[in-house]
């Protein structure tokens, strides 16, 4: 079962734009990582945040964690047709090791 | 450094044949997981080795079975192929069990006729 949802499911933007997505679970968590992956092919590390983080730069990345509300934000800004991709929130617990739980991900459509 | 290397890229096995994936991690990296993605069920892990020891399982028949080798490198098998099988088969590598990021191949994908 998933631990959480994504939302949106899909977003479409002009190049250029900001793109915002979120992701929410349900229980306790040690990390979160965001994750992309383009048409079916491997997944593309972007971040990882810790339970004890409150938000996180990577470039054009930016990834917030709320534990009240169980939840994360990843933005991408000054977004590029090369970022069409979908977009994965996984999950991890202490007591699980590293299994991930994933959401359903958010397809992004840059147009140029 | 090499990433997560995934083999064979592509596999079309016929219903009640049995298979064998192999998943290379990176150099020094000795925690090796498996995921299975669907369209209808998305990512779904598999299960985690680490120092030749199963650490986790998901929530799979007893027909999907893994193993991890001395050097770290791991294979999975999936025996009496069902045609909901089909799917993108995903290996992923950490440094150790916890608190690691996890970097992921560019998957098998499996296709069951």
């Amino acid at each position: 079962s998933q631990q959480g949802e994504e939302d949106p499911q899909a977003l479409s933007i002009q190049e250029g734009e900001n793109a915002t997505m979120n992701c929410s679970y349900k229980t306790s968590i040690n990390n979160l990582q965001w994750y992309r992956q383009n048409s079916g092919r491997g997944l593309v590390h972007l971040i990882l945040i810790r339970s004890n983080e409150r938000e996180k730069h990577s470039g054009r990345l930016r990834v917030t964690l709320d534990t009240s509300k169980k939840s994360s934000s990843l933005l991408i800004t000054a977004s590029r047709a090369a970022d069409t991709a979908s977009y994965f929130c996984a999950t991890d617990k202490k007591a699980a090791g590293n299994k991930l739980t994933f959401g359903g991900g958010t397809r992004v459509l840059v147009k140029p | 450094k090499a990433g997560v290397t995934q083999t064979p890229r592509y596999l079309i096995k016929t219903r009640g044949q049995q298979v064998t994936l192999s998943c290379s991690p990176i150099s020094g990296h000795r925690s090796v997981s498996w995921y299975q993605q669907t369209p209808g069920q998305g990512l779904q892990f598999l299960f985690e080795y680490f120092s030749e020891t199963q650490r986790n399982k998901g929530n799979f028949p007893g027909r999907f079975s893994g193993r991890q080798f001395s050097n770290s490198r791991s294979e999975m098998n999936v025996s009496t192929l069902e045609l909901g099988d089909s799917a993108l088969y995903l290996c992923a590598s950490s440094l150790a069990p916890l608190d690691a990021e996890a970097f992921f191949g560019q998957g098998t994908r499996l296709t069951v006729v």
